[in-house]
Protein backbone atom coordinates (compact mmCIF):
# COMPACT_ATOMS: atom_id res chain seq x y z
CA UNK A 1 0.00 0.00 0.00
CA UNK A 2 1.58 2.85 -1.10
CA UNK A 3 2.18 5.85 1.88
CA UNK A 4 1.07 9.47 2.33
CA UNK A 5 2.58 11.24 -1.21
CA UNK A 6 3.20 15.06 -0.62
CA UNK A 7 4.42 17.39 -3.77
CA UNK A 8 6.73 18.81 -4.20
CA UNK A 9 9.28 17.75 -1.79
CA UNK A 10 11.32 21.48 -2.05
CA UNK A 11 9.94 24.59 -2.74
CA UNK A 12 11.68 27.88 -3.12
CA UNK A 13 9.51 31.96 -2.70
CA UNK A 14 9.99 34.59 -2.11
CA UNK A 15 8.06 37.04 0.21
CA UNK A 16 4.67 38.06 -0.85
CA UNK A 17 4.21 34.74 -3.05
CA UNK A 18 1.71 32.09 -2.90
CA UNK A 19 2.49 28.69 -2.58
CA UNK A 20 0.43 25.35 -2.92
CA UNK A 21 0.68 22.15 -1.48
CA UNK A 22 -0.36 18.75 -2.50
CA UNK A 23 -1.01 16.01 -0.51
CA UNK A 24 -2.31 12.34 -1.37
CA UNK A 25 -3.60 10.60 1.54
CA UNK A 26 -3.09 6.60 2.05
CA UNK A 27 -5.67 4.85 -0.02
CA UNK A 28 -8.91 4.62 1.69
CA UNK A 29 -8.11 6.98 4.28
CA UNK A 30 -10.60 9.31 4.55
CA UNK A 31 -9.10 12.23 6.99
CA UNK A 32 -5.74 14.10 6.04
CA UNK A 33 -4.27 17.23 8.84
CA UNK A 34 -1.74 19.27 8.09
CA UNK A 35 1.35 19.98 10.15
CA UNK A 36 4.48 22.98 9.97
CA UNK A 37 7.30 21.76 11.72
CA UNK A 38 9.91 24.98 12.45
CA UNK A 39 12.91 24.20 13.97
CA UNK A 40 12.38 23.79 18.10
CA UNK A 41 9.07 24.59 17.60
CA UNK A 42 8.20 21.11 16.89
CA UNK A 43 5.06 20.19 15.03
CA UNK A 44 2.18 23.03 15.19
CA UNK A 45 -1.48 21.55 13.77
CA UNK A 46 -2.45 23.83 10.81
CA UNK A 47 -5.79 22.06 10.08
CA UNK A 48 -7.65 18.75 9.45
CA UNK A 49 -10.07 17.68 6.95
CA UNK A 50 -12.47 15.01 6.22
CA UNK A 51 -15.38 14.81 3.77
CA UNK A 52 -14.26 17.67 1.91
CA UNK A 53 -15.04 19.44 5.32
CA UNK A 54 -12.36 21.83 7.41
CA UNK A 55 -12.97 19.60 10.85
CA UNK A 56 -10.63 21.34 12.71
CA UNK A 57 -7.97 24.25 12.92
CA UNK A 58 -4.96 25.33 15.06
CA UNK A 59 -4.12 28.58 15.56
CA UNK A 60 -2.37 29.97 12.18
CA UNK A 61 -3.31 33.22 10.27
CA UNK A 62 -5.83 33.29 7.50
CA UNK A 63 -3.00 33.48 5.19
CA UNK A 64 -2.90 29.68 5.50
CA UNK A 65 -5.92 27.56 4.00
CA UNK A 66 -6.54 24.13 2.52
CA UNK A 67 -9.48 21.78 0.89
CA UNK A 68 -10.14 18.45 0.37
CA UNK A 69 -11.28 17.23 -2.63
CA UNK A 70 -13.58 13.91 -3.48
CA UNK A 71 -10.81 11.64 -3.28
CA UNK A 72 -9.65 12.66 -0.43
CA UNK A 73 -6.81 14.59 -1.45
CA UNK A 74 -6.02 17.99 0.27
CA UNK A 75 -4.19 20.89 -0.88
CA UNK A 76 -2.65 23.54 1.68
CA UNK A 77 -2.09 27.01 0.29
CA UNK A 78 -0.10 29.85 2.06
CA UNK A 79 -0.74 34.03 0.49
CA UNK A 80 1.52 36.54 1.03
CA UNK A 81 4.52 34.29 2.21
CA UNK A 82 6.35 35.87 4.87
CA UNK A 83 10.18 34.36 5.92
CA UNK A 84 8.59 33.34 9.06
CA UNK A 85 6.72 30.65 7.10
CA UNK A 86 9.85 28.76 5.87
CA UNK A 87 9.43 24.93 7.56
CA UNK A 88 9.05 21.97 6.72
CA UNK A 89 4.84 21.13 5.43
CA UNK A 90 3.87 17.82 7.08
CA UNK A 91 0.47 15.79 5.83
CA UNK A 92 -0.77 13.14 7.41
CA UNK A 93 -3.70 10.63 6.76
CA UNK A 94 -5.91 8.50 8.68
CA UNK A 95 -8.82 6.17 8.44
CA UNK A 96 -11.51 8.72 9.93
CA UNK A 97 -10.91 12.02 12.24
CA UNK A 98 -9.13 12.06 15.42
CA UNK A 99 -12.28 12.77 17.05
CA UNK A 100 -13.48 9.38 16.29
CA UNK A 101 -10.37 7.01 16.84
CA UNK A 102 -7.34 6.97 18.36
CA UNK A 103 -5.71 5.18 15.39
CA UNK A 104 -2.63 6.89 14.83
CA UNK A 105 -1.25 9.24 11.70
CA UNK A 106 0.38 8.19 8.93
CA UNK A 107 2.68 11.21 7.74
CA UNK A 108 4.28 11.93 4.80
CA UNK A 109 7.95 12.90 4.25
CA UNK A 110 6.66 16.39 3.88
CA UNK A 111 7.42 19.69 2.06
CA UNK A 112 10.63 22.04 2.48
CA UNK A 113 9.31 25.42 2.10
CA UNK A 114 11.70 28.70 1.92
CA UNK A 115 10.39 31.67 1.76
CA UNK A 116 13.63 34.46 0.44
CA UNK B 1 1.46 28.30 26.18
CA UNK B 2 3.14 25.00 25.26
CA UNK B 3 0.61 22.01 26.60
CA UNK B 4 3.24 19.67 25.41
CA UNK B 5 6.47 19.46 27.07
CA UNK B 6 9.64 17.86 26.01
CA UNK B 7 12.56 19.34 27.77
CA UNK B 8 15.39 18.29 27.24
CA UNK B 9 16.10 18.67 23.47
CA UNK B 10 19.12 16.50 22.85
CA UNK B 11 20.00 12.95 24.75
CA UNK B 12 23.14 11.13 23.63
CA UNK B 13 23.24 7.61 24.79
CA UNK B 14 25.66 4.82 24.47
CA UNK B 15 24.65 1.60 22.12
CA UNK B 16 23.49 -1.24 24.43
CA UNK B 17 22.28 1.43 27.12
CA UNK B 18 18.61 2.32 28.05
CA UNK B 19 17.37 5.77 26.44
CA UNK B 20 14.91 7.19 28.62
CA UNK B 21 12.80 10.37 26.98
CA UNK B 22 10.27 12.15 29.23
CA UNK B 23 7.44 14.51 28.43
CA UNK B 24 4.97 16.79 30.41
CA UNK B 25 1.61 17.76 29.77
CA UNK B 26 -0.54 20.57 31.04
CA UNK B 27 -3.84 19.33 30.25
CA UNK B 28 -5.84 16.93 32.48
CA UNK B 29 -8.15 16.28 29.31
CA UNK B 30 -5.57 14.39 27.59
CA UNK B 31 -6.37 11.02 27.40
CA UNK B 32 -4.37 9.28 24.95
CA UNK B 33 -0.26 9.62 24.30
CA UNK B 34 1.78 8.71 21.55
CA UNK B 35 5.09 8.76 20.89
CA UNK B 36 6.68 9.05 16.99
CA UNK B 37 9.75 8.64 15.92
CA UNK B 38 11.27 10.99 13.33
CA UNK B 39 14.46 10.49 10.60
CA UNK B 40 15.88 13.26 8.61
CA UNK B 41 14.35 13.80 5.69
CA UNK B 42 11.48 11.64 6.49
CA UNK B 43 8.00 12.09 8.21
CA UNK B 44 7.40 10.70 11.57
CA UNK B 45 6.43 7.43 12.18
CA UNK B 46 3.97 5.98 14.83
CA UNK B 47 6.41 4.36 17.39
CA UNK B 48 3.79 3.53 20.91
CA UNK B 49 0.68 5.24 22.11
CA UNK B 50 -0.64 4.44 26.13
CA UNK B 51 -4.33 5.03 26.94
CA UNK B 52 -4.79 6.81 29.87
CA UNK B 53 -6.42 3.76 31.89
CA UNK B 54 -3.25 2.51 31.62
CA UNK B 55 0.03 3.18 33.04
CA UNK B 56 2.59 0.64 31.00
CA UNK B 57 2.20 -0.46 27.39
CA UNK B 58 5.50 -1.93 25.78
CA UNK B 59 6.47 -3.27 22.40
CA UNK B 60 9.31 -4.87 22.38
CA UNK B 61 12.18 -2.84 23.06
CA UNK B 62 10.05 0.23 23.59
CA UNK B 63 7.91 0.89 26.48
CA UNK B 64 5.79 3.60 27.24
CA UNK B 65 5.07 4.83 31.21
CA UNK B 66 2.18 7.18 31.81
CA UNK B 67 2.32 8.72 35.44
CA UNK B 68 -1.60 10.68 35.58
CA UNK B 69 -0.70 12.10 38.73
CA UNK B 70 2.26 13.80 37.61
CA UNK B 71 0.99 14.31 34.64
CA UNK B 72 4.34 12.72 33.08
CA UNK B 73 4.71 10.07 30.31
CA UNK B 74 8.66 9.04 29.28
CA UNK B 75 9.81 6.31 26.62
CA UNK B 76 11.83 3.57 27.13
CA UNK B 77 14.29 2.27 24.85
CA UNK B 78 16.00 -1.28 25.90
CA UNK B 79 18.58 -1.71 24.63
CA UNK B 80 19.47 1.46 22.60
CA UNK B 81 20.84 0.66 19.31
CA UNK B 82 22.31 3.32 16.87
CA UNK B 83 19.46 2.80 14.30
CA UNK B 84 17.41 4.11 17.07
CA UNK B 85 19.21 7.71 16.62
CA UNK B 86 16.34 10.16 15.86
CA UNK B 87 14.06 13.01 16.46
CA UNK B 88 11.14 11.42 18.93
CA UNK B 89 8.03 13.27 19.48
CA UNK B 90 5.33 13.03 22.30
CA UNK B 91 1.88 13.72 21.68
CA UNK B 92 -1.05 14.48 23.87
CA UNK B 93 -4.78 13.83 22.15
CA UNK B 94 -8.17 15.33 24.60
CA UNK B 95 -11.24 17.32 23.97
CA UNK B 96 -10.21 20.81 24.17
CA UNK B 97 -12.93 23.88 23.67
CA UNK B 98 -15.19 21.35 21.97
CA UNK B 99 -12.90 19.60 19.57
CA UNK B 100 -10.26 16.81 19.83
CA UNK B 101 -7.01 17.82 19.84
CA UNK B 102 -3.78 16.34 19.48
CA UNK B 103 -0.40 18.72 20.68
CA UNK B 104 2.74 17.45 20.26
CA UNK B 105 5.87 18.31 21.88
CA UNK B 106 8.43 19.84 20.43
CA UNK B 107 10.96 16.87 20.26
CA UNK B 108 14.31 15.27 21.27
CA UNK B 109 16.89 14.43 19.62
CA UNK B 110 18.26 10.87 20.51
CA UNK B 111 21.82 9.86 19.26
CA UNK B 112 22.83 6.32 20.46
CA UNK B 113 26.72 6.13 19.75
CA UNK B 114 28.20 2.86 18.97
Amino acid sequence: KAGVTQTPRYLIKTRGQQVTLSCSPISGHRSVSWYQQTPGQGLQFLFEYFSETQRNKGNFPGRFSGRQFSNSRSEMNVSTLELGDSALYLCASSLVPARMDNSPLHFGNGTRLTVT
Amino acid sequence: DQQVKQNSPSLSVQEGRISILNCDYTNSMFDYFLWYKKYPAEGPTFLISISSIKDKNEDGRFTVFLNKSAKHLSLHIVPSQPGDSAVYFCAAKGSQGGSEKLVFGKGTKLTVNP
